[in-house]
């Protein structure tokens, strides 16, 4: 079935260090990806996403090139600051219709 | 400012009674989920509703059940609590773009 694995947590990162978050699916066909972001103490929003093979999603910073090849949506962000720390989710849907398969989770720390 | 609502952050009840989690979203949007949210197994699907009335169950729906009386509210509710519910549940809405969701804060239940 379609599943999404993610590098285990937690990451202590420095401010302005790079940002790394490994994230692999397994999907027959061609699936959308997607990250989504929980801050502390909220709800996750959706943070970018790519539809299509070699598509690169952007938002706040952070980026993930969709590839197909290596079945790999890995987040990056050049310089992370403490306002980043959150749990990041690696997401998966077939078709618009689909449910949404959610990976484990990364949880990140920023600290000064 | 677009919301989606959760009745309680916190909840503690106790085993076998009756626990009603409410959600409201204010967006007029078809799609209505509720997921569960555990260390190292990130969202679960539990049920979801595309329309009022209407419900199909997710990934485990055991010991679950859902209400969806009015567009912008659908309730979880859990007929017997048990101990092995304890958990994070979040309330999620999206329009026809299933994989674009909204989230609630979450309520955090624990069963004793």
């Amino acid at each position: 079935g379609n599943s999404v694995t993610q590098m285990e947590g937690p990451v202590t990162l420095s401010e302005e260090a790079f940002l790394t978050i490994n994230c692999t699916y397994t999907a027959t066909g061609y699936p959308s990806l997607f990250w989504y972001v929980q801050y502390p103490g909220e709800g996750l929003q959706l943070l970018l996403k790519a539809t299509k093979a070699d598509d690169k999603g952007s938002n706040k910073g952070f980026e993930a090139t969709y590839r197909k090849e290596t079945t790999s949506f890995h987040l990056e962000k050049g310089s992370v600051q403490v306002s980043d720390s959150a749990v990041y989710f690696c997401a998966l849907v077939k078709t618009s219709y689909d449910k949404v398969i959610f990976g484990p989770g990364t949880s990140l720390s920023v600290i000064p | 400012d677009v919301k989606v609502t959760q009745s309680s952050r916190y909840l503690v009840k106790r085993t076998g009674e009756k626990v009603f989690l409410e959600c409201v979203q204010d967006m007029d949007h078809e799609n209505m989920f509720w997921y569960r949210q555990d260390p190292g197994l990130g969202l679960r699907l539990i049920y979801f509703s595309y329309d009022v009335k209407m419900k199909e169950k997710g990934d485990i729906p055991e010991g679950y059940s859902v209400s969806r009386e009015k567009k912008e509210r659908f309730s979880l509710i859990l007929e017997s609590a048990s101990t092995n519910q304890t958990s994070m549940y979040l309330c999620a809405s999206s329009s026809n773009r299933i994989y674009e969701q909204y989230f609630g804060p979450g309520t955090r239940l624990t069963v004793t």
